[in-house]
């Protein structure tokens, strides 16, 4: 079965500093990752994803993402945080392995950047 | 770019009453999923279709059904509603391609059930 974990629930950052989502995996086959953003009251929006290739994956609004198969992480990061950026960001995963098609989400961490 | 289209988006019920959730994917998408997120909670997969027919089932409940039709809309139809069905209802498309495309999501409909 496929399954992801979001340690925190909250992440705290001063506007300008770097940030770090965490989000590791377990998946039986090579996994296929996303990370969505959802803002109050809304859909989740898409912000990037990891297929195959190059390990740092870059998404929308300037955040990345590290795939790393030894530690089944993909940490979600940004160099320069913005109090625009606060929202709650989901990590998931579709494992290939399975056919399934349907994502399975993390639990969410909630993001909260101060000006 | 069109967007997923849930309708409506609000929607008060009172217990033991009847909802339909109403999808409609971005054009050319073939795929549609439903998903279900309780206050504080990540999105639960309910159900999903390609090509109008089931392809793949999680936890939804045997008082929910769903279809997709030859317009590939997709309704979600609850009956017997209770009161911890209240819950913001997803509806994502996707194109298929392979596995590794992403899926886009509507808006949501916020149920309350009183």
């Amino acid at each position: 079965a496929q399954s992801v974990a979001q340690p925190e629930d909250q992440v705290n950052v001063a506007e300008g500093n770097p940030l770090t989502v965490k989000c590791t995996y377990s998946v039986s086959g090579n996994p296929y990752l996303f990370w969505y953003v959802q803002y109050p009251n809304r859909g989740l929006q898409f912000l990037l994803k990891y297929i195959t290739g190059d390990n740092l994956v870059k998404g929308s609004y300037g955040f990345e993402a590290e795939f790393n198969k030894s530690q089944t992480s993909f940490h979600l990061k940004k160099p320069s945080a913005l109090v625009s950026d606060s929202a709650l960001y989901f990590c998931a995963v579709r494992d290939p392995g399975t056919g399934r098609r349907a994502l399975t989400f993390g639990s969410g961490t909630r993001l909260q950047v101060q000006p | 770019a069109a967007g997923v289209i849930q309708s409506p988006r609000h929607l008060i019920k009172e217990k033991r009453e009847t909802a339909t959730l109403k999808c409609y994917p971005i054009p050319r998408h073939d795929t549609v999923y439903w998903y279900q997120q309780g206050p504080g909670q990540d999105p639960q997969f309910l159900i999903s279709f390609y090509e109008k027919m089931q392809s793949d089932k999680g936890s939804i409940p045997d008082r929910f059904s769903a279809q997709q039709f030859s317009d590939y809309h997709s309704e979600l139809n609850m009956s017997s509603l209770e009161l911890g069905d209240s819950a913001l209802y997803f509806c994502a498309s996707r194109q298929i391609g392979g596995l590794n495309t992403e899926a886009f999501f509507g808006q949501g409909t916020r149920l309350t059930v009183v």
